[in-house]
């Protein structure tokens, strides 16, 4: 096991709602990533916070946002949900500063269903 | 712009026997990292191996091995003495070294093990 959880492990939720996604990093780990993966792709870059910051995002609209605590555990919230919201979403922890390296360790992911 | 392409959807393999998924990567910068991950059906990326761009040699973890071919541009992975339990989904990985969009994996479509007994 990784050391990284994430909550609620199910989730269903009806279009046009709003949801909260939670995640705990690795200890030692200062990095969170999220991750968008639809059945049968590739998991697909959401945002990553570093020191409470948005240090990069992928393409997404804006109604995906997040946040970083001081304890470097993460929040991720989805706005106005869409049928096409429904996805596993896996939160990644990481360590900054080992360039190419860093390597980034994933929790067993939130299944969200949307209606 | 970063990509990866994993031409196998799904390999089947016999129990004890070795297996090798292909991975194959386009990028124009100097410094880069490759990463295997395994899914299960439970849903968690699990790390196998990882491989650095100026590494000289090809990394190794225990029964997971990368081949890795810099001027082909491809990062396969070998896994030797296949198990029941390495039945899963393998995602092949890219990270960039530095600049813009170094924080993020690129992830492959995948491919799904099958392990024979």
């Amino acid at each position: 096991e990784t050391g990284v959880t994430q909550s609620p492990t199910h989730l269903i939720k009806t279009r046009g709602q709003q949801v909260t996604l939670r995640c705990s990093s690795q200890s030692g780990h200062n990095t969170v990533s999220w991750y968008q993966q639809a059945l049968g792709q590739g998991p697909q870059f959401i945002f990553q916070y570093y020191r409470e910051e948005e240090n990069g995002r992928g393409n997404f609209p804006p109604r995906f946002s997040g946040l970083q605590f001081p304890n470097y555990s993460s929040e991720l919230n989805v706005n106005a949900l869409e049928l096409d919201d429904s996805a596993l979403y896996l939160c990644a922890s990481s360590w900054r500063g080992q360039g190419a390296g860093e390597t980034q360790y994933f929790g067993p992911g939130t299944r969200l269903l949307v209606l | 712009a970063q990509k990866i392409t994993q031409t196998q959807p799904g390999m089947f393999v016999q129990e004890k026997e070795a297996v090798t998924l292909d991975c194959t990567y386009d990028t124009s910068d100097p410094s880069y990292g490759l990463f295997w991950y395994k899914q299960p059906s439970s849903g968690e990326m699990i790390f196998l191996i990882y491989q650095g761009s100026y590494d000289q040699q090809n990394a190794t973890e225990g029964r997971y091995s990368l081949n890795f071919q810099k001027a082909r541009k491809s990062a396969n992975l070998v896994i030797s003495a296949s198990q029941l339990g390495d039945s899963a989904m393998y995602f092949c990985a890219m990270r960039r070294g530095i600049g813009a969009g170094s924080y993020q994996l690129t992830f492959g479509k995948g491919t799904k093990l099958s392990v024979i007994p």
